[in-house]
């Protein structure tokens, strides 16, 4: 099975800041990388797919990059509504699996 | 509008099998690339992903529990149930269905609103 590992776990941050999370694949995964956004008691809404594609409807101060396994979630000029916890999940091979999260707070 | 809704027990006693029903719309499973998958996340945990179904009834299985979890789906209904078995109480958690899509590369582009289950005599 793929793991898949974010760094930082916890990180604070002000708004206007620029932040960048982590995820490393144990084996190479491509470019089959999610990203998603999950706030308190809500489910998880997808951000960015195949490492770097925007979906639809999400602002574009969030970016991703990478390939192989490494990956990184970029927001340019944080929001107060981007205070959250933020997930990667490969789709390379089944099963599929999450990073443990990153939560980001307000500094 | 594409929506997915998770119904089941909200406290089931250990030893017990636990059957969760995602019910959806706006999309049917048998479309070519179409799949439905569960996921749960315990307490201030992370998110788990247990359970796949695909439009041709291909079924995946989490490594860790595939002995004891069952995916299916009634195309008719636009449903896909998911049974797990020997419930304990490590299995507290929400769980969630989530829909996958041709061309997202197989990301979880819609996700129902989560079902509390407690495992607890």
């Amino acid at each position: 099975d793929i793991q898949m590992t974010q760094s930082p776990s916890s990180l604070s941050a002000s708004v206007g800041d620029r932040v960048s999370i982590t995820c490393r694949a144990s084996q190479s995964i491509s470019t089959y990388l999610s990203w998603y956004q999950q706030k308190p008691g809500k489910a998880p809404k997808l951000l960015i797919y195949a490492a770097s594609s925007l979906q639809s409807g999400v602002p574009s101060r969030f970016s991703g990059s990478g390939s192989g396994t490494d990956f990184t979630l970029t927001i340019s000029s944080l929001q107060p509504e981007d205070f959250a916890t933020y997930y990667c999940q490969q789709s390379y091979s089944t099963p599929y699996s999450f990073g443990q999260g990153a939560k980001l707070e307000i500094k | 509008q594409v929506t997915l809704k998770e119904s089941g027990p909200a406290l089931v006693k250990p030893t017990q099998t636990l059957t969760l029903t995602c019910t959806f719309s706006g999309f049917s499973l048998s479309t070519s690339g179409m799949r439905v998958t569960w996921i749960r996340q315990p307490p201030g945990k992370a998110l788990e992903w247990l359970a796949r179904i695909d439009w041709d009834d291909d079924k995946f299985y989490s490594t860790s529990l595939k002995t004891r979890l069952t995916i299916s789906k009634d195309t008719s209904k636009n449903q896909v149930v998911l049974t797990m078995t020997n419930m304990d109480p490590v299995d507290t958690a929400t769980y969630y269905c989530a829909r996958t899509q041709p061309g997202l590369q197989y990301a979880f582009d819609i996700w129902g609103q989560g079902t509390m289950v407690t495992v607890s005599s």
